[in-house]
């Protein structure tokens, strides 16, 4: 089970989000990779993958979006937030099948 | 560049059944596992299935009902819908899964294409 906190995120402007994201278990593979990743969902779009493996940058993810985290316990930083930036983002583990995702956090604009 | 197109969706009632096709290109596509997730409405994302070379794997709601499978001669992955339910109405997904180097799952989604089931 994964479990995202906050669930909805009202944020300024230019100012930084942080969300939450909790394991019910270990998520390091036997092969040492750790299968965590985060989503960004916009509207009208299909989800697109903004970090995988705990904090690598997908291609294109502006640096503003960081990963942290290890084990059973992450966190998906935005350092400044921009208007482009309004969505859901989603956790996920692929560590093994059936993926899971979190439930979402909503971030949007005060 | 990456492109996985999906077709097959539209309107349908409970009880019936419905065949996803997911069109992939710009890739080894015999290479990656690829799964299936939707989003319900105003929800969000389920991971529905996934397959390997040869190996498959379905969500528990899911499971008995639906069916996925590729021909990796035509680079296209298959999702079998049967006797569907309402619950069942979503925007279904294709996604490019692992076996890629890095390992990155999720890398690459489809448009999504739309499934409603109602009376």
């Amino acid at each position: 089970v994964m479990t995202q906190t906050p669930l909805s995120s009202p944020v300024t402007l230019g100012q930084p989000a942080s969300i939450s994201c909790t394991s019910s278990e270990s998520l390091v593979h036997s092969n040492g990779n750790t299968y965590l990743s985060w989503l960004q969902l916009r509207p009208g779009q299909p989800p697109r993958l903004l970090i995988y493996q705990i904090f690598n940058r997908f291609s294109g993810v502006p640096d503003r979006f960081s990963g942290s985290g290890a084990g059973t316990d992450f966190t998906l930083r935005i350092s400044r937030v921009e208007a482009e930036d309004v969505g859901v983002y989603y956790c996920m583990q692929a560590k093994h099948f059936p993926r899971t995702f979190g439930q979402g956090t909503k971030v949007e604009i005060k | 560049e990456v492109q996985l197109l999906e077709s097959g969706g539209g309107l349908t009632q409970p009880g019936e059944s419905l065949r996803l096709s997911c069109a992939a290109s710009g890739f080894i596509f015999s290479r990656y596992t690829m799964s299936w997730v939707r989003q319900v409405p105003r929800q969000g994302l389920e991971w529905v299935s996934g397959m390997s070379y040869s190996d498959t794997f379905y969500a528990d709601s899911v499971k008995g009902r639906f069916s996925i499978s590729r021909d990796n001669s035509k680079n296209t992955l298959y999702l079998q819908m049967n006797n569907l339910r309402v619950e069942d109405t979503a925007v279904y997904y294709c996604v490019r899964d692992n076996g890629g180097d890095p390992d990155n799952p999720g890398d690459h989604w489809g448009q999504g294409i739309l499934v409603t089931v109602s009376s």
